[in-house]
């Protein structure tokens, strides 16, 4: 099906673990996006990719890894898990020659212990 | 430093109700203003925007009003219905400086509408 997919959906991980989270959309859009979501603070910008190999950070990037060789994908590496990053993980795209709308996937639901 | 603030934090209609969501910000080179709306275990998803050359749009039953001077814009939701329960997000975009797309999100507002 064409869109925005994320994998996994759920996960559990321990803490000091390395833990990846998958984005991919069949769209070509050129701009992809990380947020993360958390009661109190709303949607906050992880990291975002204008383009294949283009990437820079967001609001709250550290902790976090970010590769785009593909334009379909966008990957989110978590190197060393903390609770802290406890979180609904939600990754979009855009297509900015269009419009400034951002299609969001479903999300992931991290959580480590 | 929040950039979008929006309230309430939470809000209750009656069916039939208006729902009425604040957002204010500080950066005047914001110049684009979308409002997006998420119902539980899904995505966000763009329902209404807005850009800083008019005061008014308007979209079936949900309007956004924008006042430039006082760094405001609103959503309104006319009739609400059950259906629209759901956590509402304003937004905000530059228009320049490398950071065109990038959207700061206000907190949310959790909208319930009773039956």
């Amino acid at each position: 099906d064409a869109g925005i997919t994320q994998s996994p959906r759920y996960k559990i991980t321990e803490t000091g673990r390395q833990v990846t989270l998958m984005c991919h959309q069949t769209w070509s859009h050129s701009y992809m996006f990380w947020y993360r979501q958390d009661l109190g603070h709303g949607l906050r910008l992880i990291y975002y990719s204008a383009a294949a190999d283009i990437t820079d950070k967001g609001e709250v990037p550290d902790g976090y890894v970010v590769s785009r060789s593909k334009t379909e994908n966008f990957p989110l590496t978590l190197e060393s898990a903390t609770r802290s990053q406890t979180s609904v993980y939600f990754c979009a795209s855009s297509e900015t020659s269009l419009s400034y709308e951002q299609y969001f996937g479903p999300g992931t639901r991290l959580t480590v212990t | 430093q929040q950039q979008v603030k929006q309230s309430p934090q939470s809000l209750i209609v009656q069916k039939g109700g208006i729902s009425i969501i604040n957002c204010a910000y500080e950066n005047t080179a914001f110049d684009y203003f979308p409002w997006y709306q998420q119902f539980p275990g899904k995505g966000p998803a763009l329902l209404i925007a807005i850009r800083p050359d008019v005061s008014e749009k308007k979209e079936g039953r949900f309007t956004i009003s924008f006042n430039k001077s006082a760094k405001q814009f609103s959503l309104h939701i006319m009739d609400s219905q059950p259906g629209d329960s759901a956590t509402y997000f304003c937004a905000a975009s530059p228009n320049s400086g490398g950071s065109n797309y990038k959207l700061t999100f206000g907190k949310g507002t959790l909208l319930t509408v009773n039956p």
